[in-house]
């Protein structure tokens, strides 16, 4: 069993429509989220960072974790073309090696 | 200017050749790394470096080595490549900052070997 588990997708929604990506991973001593944004033939970029559990919005993005559940969402509101990507989510432990553990990423495709 | 470069950006070689990867950054970031991606399986570390000194197996270093020859540079090799190393490769750098999790990719390197 993965570490980190990410529903592959594709996912394709319609333009506007509320967007959920997910995680689920097993080791309980992960406290540091990560949601890492792909765009096509580009290397991953850090779109949202969360400690433990909780919420954090930014803009249309919102980032929720839920540590009982081992369960991580990023929620994307009015989603937009320009939001077609691959989304990474990736976490560590509290012991900062740098080493994060990534998921398999879902690729969104937002159509106008 | 990019701030991770990696060369070459597209390679094709042969089972057997000898490939170095190469990648170059500006941020003056303590920290490297060397992923492989792979459909269905997501990033995968290789390698990781905190400094010139340090280098790390990662959780897949079979087949591959790695050398730091300066801050800013951290180097790939496949001492003989197979056709299962046919992936794309992505270095990225971090710094203490922010606990190292912002990790800033280069645009990566797709590698195929027949």
């Amino acid at each position: 069993q993965k570490e980190v588990e990410q529903d592959p997708g594709p996912l394709s929604v319609p333009e506007g429509a509320i967007v959920s990506l997910n995680c689920t991973y097993s080791n309980s001593a992960f406290q540091y989220f990560m949601w890492y944004r792909q765009y096509s033939r580009k290397g991953p970029e850090l779109l949202m960072y969360t400690y433990s559990s909780g919420n954090k919005e930014d803009g249309r993005f919102t980032a929720q974790v839920d540590k009982s559940s081992k369960y991580i969402s990023l929620f994307i509101r009015d989603s937009q073309p320009s939001d077609s990507a691959t989304y990474l989510c990736a976490m560590r432990g509290s012991s900062n090696t740098g080493k994060l553990i990534f998921g398999q990423g879902t690729t969104l495709q937002v159509k106008p | 200017d990019a701030d991770v470069t990696q060369t070459p950006r597209n390679r094709i070689t042969k089972t057997g050749k000898r490939i170095m990867l190469e990648c170059s950054q500006t941020k003056g970031h303590d920290r490297m790394y060397w992923y492989r991606q792979d459909p269905g399986l997501g990033l995968r570390l290789i390698y990781y470096s905190f400094d010139v000194k340090d280098i790390n197996k990662g959780e897949i270093s079979d087949g591959y080595s790695v050398s730091r020859q300066a801050q800013a540079k951290f180097s790939l090799s496949l001492e003989s490549a197979i056709p299962n190393q046919t992936a794309l490769y992505f270095c990225a750098t971090s710094d203490l900052s922010g606990g190292g999790d912002t990790q800033y990719f280069g645009p990566g390197t797709r590698l195929t070997v027949l």
